[in-house]
């Protein structure tokens, strides 16, 4: 089992939509969470972090976290083609690096 | 790209040779990455340092050394280059490390082993 797994996708949404993409992990203590978006050809960028259980909203975007549940999600609220991307789950891993750990990642399409 | 250098963009090599990428930082931060990422597998860390002169392994670090001699810089030398190390490889850059924490990435390096 992979430590953080994501589908790969790809997700296609009509624009004006909810986009929900999701993420489990496996380590059972981990304590942070990230959500990074990442162009075709480009470099991730971090969009959003949480820590504790339930949502976090930042403009068109909301982090949700269930630790009981092992699973982190990111809903991207009035999709649009800007939006399309992969995104990337990443955890704080408590084991043998206590680095980020990254799931493989979600391709987003929003459509027109 | 947060001050951070990745150099050369883009190289092709040959099996057997040796091959040295460099990351700058101009952030004065004191943690630095070595990412590759590969199709299906996401990114997965290499090596890492904490401080001049102060590295560790990450989940795929065989095949791969490291060396900071100074703040702003961290290289990556593939001793002998094989063709499973054909990748893209990005620095990340970290102010604090541990739980918090935030990575700001290079553009990447296109690596294509022959």
């Amino acid at each position: 089992q992979k430590e953080v797994e994501q589908n790969s996708g790809p997700l296609s949404v009509p624009e004006g939509a909810i986009a929900s993409l999701n993420c489990t992990y496996s380590d059972r203590v981990s304590q942070s969470f990230f959500w990074y978006r990442q162009y075709s050809g480009k470099s991730p960028e971090l969009i959003m972090s949480i820590y504790s259980n339930g949502d976090k909203e930042d403009g068109r975007f909301t982090a949700q976290l269930n630790k009981a549940s092992q699973y982190v999600s990111l809903l991207i609220r009035d999709s649009q083609p800007s939006d399309s991307a992969t995104y990337l789950c990443a955890v704080i891993s408590s084991g043998n690096t206590g680095k980020l750990i990254f799931g493989q990642g979600t391709t987003l399409q929003v459509k027109p | 790209d947060a001050g951070i250098t990745q150099s050369p963009r883009h190289k092709v090599t040959e099996t057997g040779t040796p091959v040295t990428l460099r990351c700058h930082q101009t952030e004065n931060h004191r943690y630095m990455y070595w990412y590759r990422q590969d199709p299906g597998h996401g990114l997965r860390l290499i090596h890492y340092s904490y401080g001049v002169k102060d590295t560790d392994k990450g989940e795929v670090s065989d095949g791969y050394s490291v060396s900071r001699s100074k703040t702003e810089d961290f290289l990556l030398t593939l001793e002998s280059a094989t063709s499973s190390q054909t990748s893209v490889y990005f620095c990340a850059i970290s102010e604090f490390g541990g739980s918090n924490e935030k990575l700001f990435f290079g553009s990447g390096t296109q690596l294509s082993v022959l």
